[in-house]
Formats: C-alpha cells, structure tokens, sequence
C-alpha cells in the first residue's frame, strides 16, 4: 500500500500560536490530498484540501502547502485555540483510484 | 442532521459471535466506504461502493468480513465468528463521484469490543 506518514507524532503548543502539521508522501502520483481532524470519539472531520496542481490553498484560519518535490504537505493553523485540539490526519489519493491512504495521525493539543 | 450516520455506537461482543453495522450516508452521495480505525493509528480503507456495486473489496481483512449495499443506499459491515483483534473502531465515510473533488465524509463510527 501507499506511504503517508507524519513527521512528529505530538504537537503542544500555546493558544494563540500558529501550530505547523508535517506530513510526508510517498506516491508522486497522488493528485489529491486532504487534511483530517479527529476528536476523540467521532469520525475524521473534513478540513482542507489540495490538489497536486497547487501549492498552497487557504482556508479560515488553516493553510496546506504542498511540496511536491520533496512529497511533502503541511498544515498551518493560525491562532490556535483550545478547539483545535485533535489529531490531524493527512491523507492520500493515487490518480489510480478512489482509496484513501491515511498516516499515523498528530496528536496536537492547545495549552490555553 | 444530514451528514454520515452509524449505528450502532458502540457494540460489545463475544468472541466467535456474528456482528452487523450499518451506515446511512449522505443522501445523494453515491460513493460509500467502510475503514477500520486502530488506536493511535489512521483509517485502515476495507473496501468501497458506487451506488449498489462493490468496486473494491480487496482490502477486506479476511472472509470473515463482507458488505453490502443493496439498493445504493444504505450499507452493512458484517463481521463473521469475531476475534479479539476485530476490536477496533469501524468507520463509514460517503462522497460524491464526478463532483469536483471526491471528498470523503466520515460518520462517527461503531466501536466495536470483542471480549
């Protein structure tokens, strides 16, 4: 199966600070890539998403940037708050099909 | 609420016993697909429905595991003679295929114990 796995398995950081998610790849077919968050207890939760014809896309309050030359992606979330406080997961779909390829996940957790 | 729904939540269960879940996706997703999370670990994919056919079923985790979706809605997660290390959470997610980006939403899973 595919690779994807992430940098640093836990991530403290101050609210109010902007937390940095690393993940790498391993497929550089993969054209499409998305961000996850998990609380604990419910399902993974849609946050952002990139194709591999970008480099970066914004959303509010979170940025994914994509490295396509070193099959990188991460996840910029700004001013952090107490809510933010989940696992994020990345996850990779081949242009060969429909199935999903999660990584190990990061713990992040907001110290208020 | 019109987003991924599971049932049950939570199923506790004895080794060697047949369990069922079912999924309801998002109603006019056509895309269905079942994962398997592990503590600590990301979503394990076990296979996936357009409409009412079954396009990949390779990653089911042994024989003891089958679904279905007979009429393109609504889905089932079997899981044959449990065993302790079926526990796991099981996860369904939906999308829609030919939109512009095939995303995947997550219900909230069944967590299934087997004792």
């Amino acid at each position: 199966g595919e690779s994807v796995g992430l940098h640093l398995p836990t991530l403290s950081v101050q609210e109010g600070d902007n937390s940095i998610i690393n993940c790498a790849y391993s497929n550089s077919a993969s054209d499409y890539f998305i961000w996850y968050k998990q609380e604990s207890g419910k399902g993974p939760q849609f946050i952002i998403d990139i194709r591999s014809n970008m480099d970066k896309r914004q959303g509010q309050r979170v940025t994914v940037l994509l490295n396509k030359t070193v099959k990188h992606l991460s996840l910029q979330i700004a001013a952090t708050q107490p809510g933010d406080s989940a696992v994020y997961f990345c996850a990779e779909i081949p242009n060969t099909g429909n199935q999903f390829y999660f990584g190990t996940g990061t713990s992040l957790t907001v110290i208020p | 609420d019109t987003g991924v729904s599971q049932d049950p939540r939570h199923k506790i269960t004895k080794r060697g016993q047949n369990v069922t879940f079912r999924c309801d996706p998002i109603s006019e997703h056509n895309r269905l697909y079942w994962y398997r999370q592990t503590l600590g670990q990301g979503p394990e994919f076990l296979t996936y429905f357009q409409n009412e056919a079954q396009l990949e079923k390779s990653r089911l985790l042994s024989d003891r595991f089958s679904a279905e979706r007979p009429k393109g809605s609504f889905s089932t997660l079997e899981i044959q003679r449990t065993e302790q290390g079926d526990s796991a959470m099981y996860l369904c997610a939906s999308s829609l295929a030919g939109a512009l980006t095939d995303t995947q939403y997550f219900g909230p899973g069944t967590r299934l114990t087997v004792l």
